[in-house]
């Protein structure tokens, strides 16, 4: 079967570093992708790997190995709007995304 | 305003009853999807349509319909609603996948059905 693998919670502090990890099996892989979802809104796009490494835009940060099906989400200077849910999805071969639960980052002053 | 719209915001319907979700994008993308979020699970897809004219089954397409007569308009049908049906429902667009690119998904602002 297809499972993908986040933390349910985690909570850090105003200007503290976090990271979110994700572990995954697919069936075959065409891509990871992370989004963040505000509570009551819709997911939106942060960012997508698709060969192992990191990748920086601004405060985010994504890392990935294929080999370990492994991903994570790292947030720098954390702010109070960054209180969401953070979400990793995996293409798979068919190209379908398959998602993980979420997890839910609760930023305290 | 370019983006995804969703109608209706919320809905509350009686078990048995029918009900279309709408979705419309300006966006000119090819492919749509629907999906349904509930607590503790990841999305899932419910249908999807690659272009105009094709609509494929996702994870859970069972109790729902789609079609695709257009770009722009991917509904979703719930033909006899049951109580297991309750979730915030998710229309998104995509490029087509020869566009290249990591064609991320665009979200509308969901719908949220409770069927009693």
């Amino acid at each position: 079967g297809q499972n993908i693998d986040q933390p349910t919670e985690m909570t850090a502090t105003e200007g503290a570093i976090v990271q979110i990890n994700c572990t995954y099996q697919t069936s075959g892989f065409n891509g990871l992708f992370w989004y963040q979802q505000h509570a009551g809104e819709a997911p939106t796009f942060l960012s997508y790997n698709v060969l192992d490494g990191l990748e920086e835009k601004g405060r985010f940060s994504s890392f990935l190995s294929r080999s370990k099906g492994y991903s994570y989400l790292l947030l720098k200077e954390l702010q109070m709007k960054d209180s969401a849910s953070y979400l990793c999805a995996v293409w798979d071969s068919n190209y379908q995304l398959i998602w993980g639960a979420g997890t839910k980052l609760i930023i305290k002053p | 305003i370019a983006g995804i719209t969703q109608a209706p915001t919320s809905q509350i319907l009686a078990a048995g009853r029918r009900m279309t979700l709408r979705c419309t994008q300006d966006m000119r993308h090819n492919a749509m999807y629907w999906y349904r979020q509930d607590l503790g699970l990841g999305l899932r897809l419910i249908h999807y349509s690659n272009t105009a004219g094709t609509t494929g089954k996702g994870e859970v397409p069972d109790g729902y319909s789609v079609s695709r007569a257009n770009t722009d308009d991917f509904p979703l049908t719930l033909a006899s609603a049951v109580p297991s049906q309750t979730s915030v429902y998710f229309c998104a667009s995509s490029d087509h996948l020869l566009a290249g690119g990591p064609q991320e998904q665009f979200f509308g602002p969901g719908t949220r059905l409770t069927v009693l």
